[in-house]
């Protein structure tokens, strides 16, 4: 069966700081990868999806970047953090003709 | 208008009783309907898919589409204290890769 897992499960960062979260996905191959961000009881926000190694379409511009440097890796990156960047960070994967997504236990951001 | 729209509530009902939970969508194209549960502090999980028109039962959910009308309904039937939770109705339309949420409706299960 597929597993999903992203760390760290808790963070927090000063302003400016750099941040790079990960996630990473057993069981399956090729999947669609998804990084979703949902603040603070606010809906989900996609912020980035991959369908493939190095393939990456970003949903909204803003000062985070992300990678597929393998198959079932996806990074989520920024240089510098701004305070509007806290919030609860989701990994997810996808396959099959409805695309139905499953998403890891998420990663906690706090930017201080 | 927002894209997928849902009553944010929160939504209570007595233990036993049948939830109702709706969720209305702009776009026609809409074809694929998914609806997750969210426990305060958790990440959602997928609960019920949707394709087609009319009814579908999944122990003691059933979730209901009615695309001329666009809107999705999620059924649960004898509420259970434990289905406290926030729950989200997302979409696909046509063979996007992406997922539209809407922002959830928060549902109280009262002892």
């Amino acid at each position: 069966s597929q597993t999903i897992h992203q760390w760290p499960a808790t963070l927090v960062q000063p302003v400016g700081s750099p941040l790079s979260l990960e996630c990473t996905v057993e069981g399956t191959s090729n999947p669609n990868l998804y990084w979703y961000r949902q603040a603070a009881g606010r809906g989900l926000q996609l912020l980035f999806y991959s369908v493939g190694i190095g393939q990456i379409s970003s949903e909204v511009p803003q000062n985070l970047s992300a990678s597929r440097p393998q198959d079932r890796q996806f990074i989520l990156s920024s240089k510098k953090l701004l305070l509007s960047d806290s919030g609860f960070y989701l990994c997810a994967w996808a396959e099959g003709l409805y695309n139905e997504q499953f998403f890891g236990p998420g990663t906690r951001l706090t930017v201080l | 208008q927002k894209e997928v729209e849902q009553n944010s509530g929160p939504l209570s009902v007595p233990e036993g009783a049948i939830a109702s939970l709706n969720c209305t969508y702009s776009d026609r194209v809409s074809q694929s309907f998914f609806w997750y549960r969210q426990y305060s502090g958790k990440s959602p999980e997928l609960i019920m898919s949707i394709y087609s028109n009319g009814d579908k039962e999944d122990g003691r959910f059933t979730a209901q589409l009615n695309k001329a009308s666009q809107y999705v309904s999620l059924l649960i039937r004898d509420s259970q204290p434990s289905d406290s939770a926030t729950y989200l109705c997302a979409l696909r339309t046509g063979s996007a890769r992406q997922l539209t949420f809407g922002s959830g409706t928060q549902l109280t299960v009262l002892p």
